[in-house]
């Protein structure tokens, strides 16, 4: 099966705080592509990463870090010291090596920063 | 450079009445999709298009129909609107060739469609 969890449904934190965002995937491809979307109250899907199967680095972008682990089908993504303005709906997708493949969602994450 | 483009914003139905959402992009990609996102849940697929002329069913299709008779355009068609369709839809395309953009989908702002 092919699939993206997204266990966390809503997160609730207070400015500052560090919060990480889980996300699972299934599949039996060996080339693969994971993403991270943001989807502010404003309702656009905003794209955050790409990863390769092939590439575990981690990657560290300002305020925000993702970590793939493909021994335990993980992707998550850190946000380091939390701002207002990171509240917003955080989608994991996944999508194949093939033409034309489309993305699959996971149900996402609303994170809601307080000040 | 527009990107992908959505009409309408917002649109409310009666059951039963019919309606097309339009969806252009401007960046000459061979690949598009219809989404629809409802309350407390990811983005499903609708329908897709590898080219012009080329449709295929997604997860969701009953319901719906697209057409791709140029590159630019994807419409996608409501027949008869039921309660059930109420949702947000988004459209998006990728590029077909190697390289750094092939690999995102670039995703219009939604149509936030409402049926009663």
């Amino acid at each position: 099966a092919q699939k993206v969890t997204q266990a966390q449904t809503e997160i609730s934190v207070v400015e500052k705080e560090d919060v990480t965002l889980d996300c699972v995937y299934e599949t039996r491809d060996t080339t693969y592509y994971l993403f991270w979307y943001k989807q502010p109250p404003s309702g656009e899907l905003v794209f955050l990463i790409r990863r390769n199967s092939f590439d575990e680095q981690n990657e560290i972008s300002g305020r925000y870090s993702w970590n793939f682990q493909k021994s335990t089908s993980s992707f998550n993504f850190t946000i380091t010291a939390s701002q207002v303005v990171d509240s917003a709906v955080y989608f994991c997708a996944l999508r194949f090596n093939q033409a034309g493949t489309a993305l699959i969602f996971g149900k996402g994450t609303t994170l809601s920063v307080s000040s | 450079n527009a990107g992908v483009t959505q009409t309408p914003k917002f649109r409310i139905l009666k059951i039963g009445q019919s309606m097309t959402l339009q969806c252009t992009q401007d960046m000459n990609h061979n690949y598009m999709y219809w989404y629809r996102q409802d309350p407390g849940m990811g983005l499903k697929l609708i329908y897709y298009s590898v080219g012009a002329g080329i449709t295929d069913k997604g997860e969701v299709p009953n319901g719906y129909n697209v057409s791709r008779s140029t590159t630019e355009d994807f419409p996608l068609r409501l027949e008869l609107a039921a309660p059930s369709q109420t949702s947000v839809y988004f459209c998006a395309s990728r590029g077909a060739q190697s390289g750094g953009s092939s690999y995102e989908q670039y995703f219009g702002p939604g149509t936030r469609l409402t049926v009663t």
